[in-house]
This record gives structure tokens, sequence and C-alpha cells, in this order.
């Protein structure tokens, strides 16, 4: 069983729908999650973490996260041609005080129609 | 602030060859880490460096070390390469402090795409 897994699509939805993108990881110890935005050609941004369970909203993408369930999810809403990239899903580890690590999905590509 | 740098962005090399690959953080990061990335596997975390020492490793072969410096500029090395190490070797630097494991967030630099042929 892969860490941290994705659905690698494509998911096409049209302009001004909501795109929901899925993400579970096999670690219960996982303590912090994020999402992550790559165009083709370019490297990740940051788009947003959580690490407690429940929503966190941040302009028209929420990040909903169930511990419970190993689960975590990315809302965008009004999706825009601009937001057709990879959406790359990671989990945070902490091993100790000092050492921790990044572990990512493979993504998901996102296609917005027009 | 300027983001991350990575030099080179782009490098061909042979079978055998070894190669270095620098990485300056965003100014104030002290957290560097670096990552691997091949269509077939994703993102495969190598190594992180925090204060000049290396904090975690990731399961590549000893032929792929690196390094910090106290400016918290990291290097990479890969020695004895193999036609599989062609990738992007993405560096990311993070707003940690000492006394603090910070909150994980990692900004990208833009990659050294590596060829070996």
């Amino acid at each position: 069983q892969k860490e941290v897994e994705q659905n690698s699509g494509p998911l096409s939805v049209p302009e001004g729908a909501i795109a929901s993108l899925n993400c579970t990881y096999s670690d219960r110890g996982s303590q912090s999650f994020f999402w992550y935005r790559q165009y083709s050609g370019k490297s990740p941004e940051l788009i947003m973490f959580i690490y407690s369970n429940g929503d966190k909203e941040d302009g028209r993408f929420t990040a909903q996260l169930n511990k419970a369930s190993q689960y975590v999810s990315l809302l965008i809403r009004d999706s825009q041609p601009s937001d057709s990239a990879t959406y790359l899903c990671a989990v945070r580890m902490i091993y100790t005080g000092t050492a921790s690590k990044l572990t990512f999905g493979t993504g998901t590509r996102l296609q917005v129609t027009l | 602030k300027a983001g991350v740098t990575q030099t080179p962005r782009y490098l061909i090399k042979t079978r055998g060859q070894q190669v270095t690959l620098s990485c300056s953080p965003i100014s104030g990061h002290r957290s560097v880490s670096w990552y691997q990335q091949t269509p077939g596997q994703g993102l495969q975390f190598l190594f992180e460096y925090f204060s000049e020492t290396q904090r975690n490793k990731g399961n590549f072969p000893g032929r792929f070390s690196g390094r910090q410096f106290s400016n918290s500029r990291s290097e990479m090395n890969v020695s004895t390469l193999e036609l599989g190490d062609s990738a992007l070797y993405l560096c990311a630097s993070s707003p940690r402090t000492s006394g603090s494991i910070g909150t994980g967030e990692l900004f990208f630099g833009e990659g050294s795409r590596l060829t070996v042929l």
C-alpha cells in the first residue's frame, strides 16, 4: 500500500464548477497535510495545509481532513481554466524533535474545461 | 523576497560521471530538503538539512549525498551516475527555527533537470 494515494485522473470539470480532489494516507501517525499545485514544467507551489480535523478555507480553496478515515481532500470552488494543473497531496510525519519528512502522492491532474 | 534558487537548471551527464547540484534557500530559511521527481515515481524524498546537519534521509543509495553550509545553502552530489538517475531534482526550503520542528511548509525552487546518457 502506498503511503499517500491519489487518483491520477485526469479529473475534468467545467468552468465555474467545484473540483473535488481526494487523497488517502496509510500512517495514522501523520500529523499535517499539504496540498501543492504543479503546472506542467514548473515546480510545486504550496496551496494550503491543514492539521486539525474539519475544514479550512482559503479563498476558493477548502481543505478537509478526516483523521479517523485517513482522508484529506481539496475543494476548488468556481474552477477556472488557470486551475488546470496537477495537484499533489503531501503528508508530514515527525519522527523526533528534529526530524520530519513530507511524503507526496503522485498527484491528480485537473482539467477545467470551457 | 527572492525564492529558492537552484543551479544549474539543466545538465547532461554520461553514466559513471558525478554531478553536484546547488540550492540557495529563501532568506531566513534554515531548513533545506531535496526531492527527486520522475514521471513514474513522483516526488521522492532524498534528505533534509537543518543547521548544517542531516536530519532525515530517504531510501536512496549511498551514491546520493548532500551537505549544508553555515549560510544555509545546500549542495547535493550524485556519484557514479546511472541512467535511472535522470530526473528533476527539487530543493525546498522551510521557515524552521532552532527549538522548533516548524510547520513543515516547503517552498520549492525551479529544480535542476538532470539527463544521464
